[in-house]
C-alpha cells in the first residue's frame, strides 16, 4: 500500500521564522516520485517540486529547501525566513509505478496548514 | 508549460439539478485526465480516471451513475454531477498527466455549491 503522512495539521509561525513541514511516505515501489504542492486560499494547486527516488540530493530554491532521506522515508520541506505570502496549505504527494502497471496515481497527504503571522 | 483549465470556476445550483464541469488541456493532448474532490480542510481524493475513447475508471465508493465522466476528445473531459444534493458541495479539481506520466498538471478547480 502507498501512503503519505503529514503529521502536522496546522503550524503557526511569526514572519521571518524558519519552518519545516514534515512528510513521511510508504511505498513498495523501487521507482517513485515525490511532490510538494502549495494550495493558497484561492484553491489552485501550485507545483513546488518533484523528486525521483534515485535522487537523494537536497534541493534549494530561494527560501525553499527540501530534504529527501530514503532511510527514513521522509521528504521534508523547509521555508527559511517565512513571509505572510507563504500562508497556505501544503501537500506532500507520492506517485509510484505500481510494479510497472503504470496507474500513476498521485497519493496525497492530508496537508499542513501554514499560517505566517506578520 | 502545460496548462489545464476548468469551467466554470464556481457554480451554484439547486438540489436535484445536474451540473457539468469542463476540464481542458490547453496546449497539449491528454488521453487520460483525473478528477479529484476536496472537501473543506481536507485533502484531495481521487474520484475517477477519465480515458479518451473509453469508459472512466472510478475509485471505490464513488457512484458512477451520479458522477458521469465523458472524455470527448484529447483535450476535453467533463464531469457531470447528476441530481446534485447539498452533500455534493465541494471543490472539484481535474488534472492531466505529464508526458512521462509521473507528474500531473492541475486545473484551477471548480467550487460547487448545491442549495
Amino acid at each position: 500500500a502507498q501512503k503519505v503522512t503529514q503529521a502536522q495539521t496546522e503550524i503557526s509561525v511569526v514572519e521571518k521564522e524558519d519552518v519545516t513541514l514534515d512528510c513521511v511516505y510508504e511505498t513498495r515501489d523501487t521507482t517513485y516520485y515525490l511532490f510538494w504542492y502549495k494550495q493558497p486560499p484561492s484553491g489552485e494547486l501550485v507545483f513546488l517540486i518533484r523528486r525521483n527516488s534515485f535522487d537523494e540530493q537536497n534541493e534549494i530554491s530561494g527560501r525553499y529547501s527540501w530534504n529527501f532521506q530514503k532511510s527514513t522515508s521522509s521528504f521534508n520541506f523547509t521555508i527559511t525566513a517565512s513571509q505572510v505570502v507563504d500562508s497556505a496549505v501544503y501537500f506532500c504527494a507520492l506517485n509510484g509505478m505500481n510494479y510497472g502497471g503504470a496507474t500513476n496515481k498521485l497519493i496525497f497527504g492530508t496537508g499542513t496548514l501554514l499560517a505566517v503571522q506578520p | 508549460g502545460a496548462v489545464v483549465s476548468q469551467h466554470p470556476s464556481w457554480v451554484i445550483c439547486k438540489s436535484g439539478t445536474s451540473v457539468k464541469i469542463e476540464c481542458r488541456s490547453l496546449d497539449f493532448q491528454a488521453t487520460t485526465m483525473f478528477w479529484y474532490r476536496q472537501f473543506p480542510k481536507q485533502s484531495l481524493m481521487l474520484m475517477a480516471t477519465s480515458n479518451e475513447g473509453s469508459k472512466a475508471t472510478y475509485e471505490q465508493g464513488v457512484e458512477k451513475d451520479k458522477f458521469l465522466i465523458n472524455h470527448a476528445s484529447l483535450t476535453l473531459s467533463t464531469l457531470t454531477v447528476t441530481s446534485a444534493h447539498p452533500e455534493d458541495s465541494s471543490f472539484y479539481i481535474c488534472s492531466a498527466p505529464s508526458r512521462d506520466s509521473y507528474e500531473q498538471y492541475f486545473g484551477p478547480g471548480t467550487r460547487l455549491t448545491v442549495t
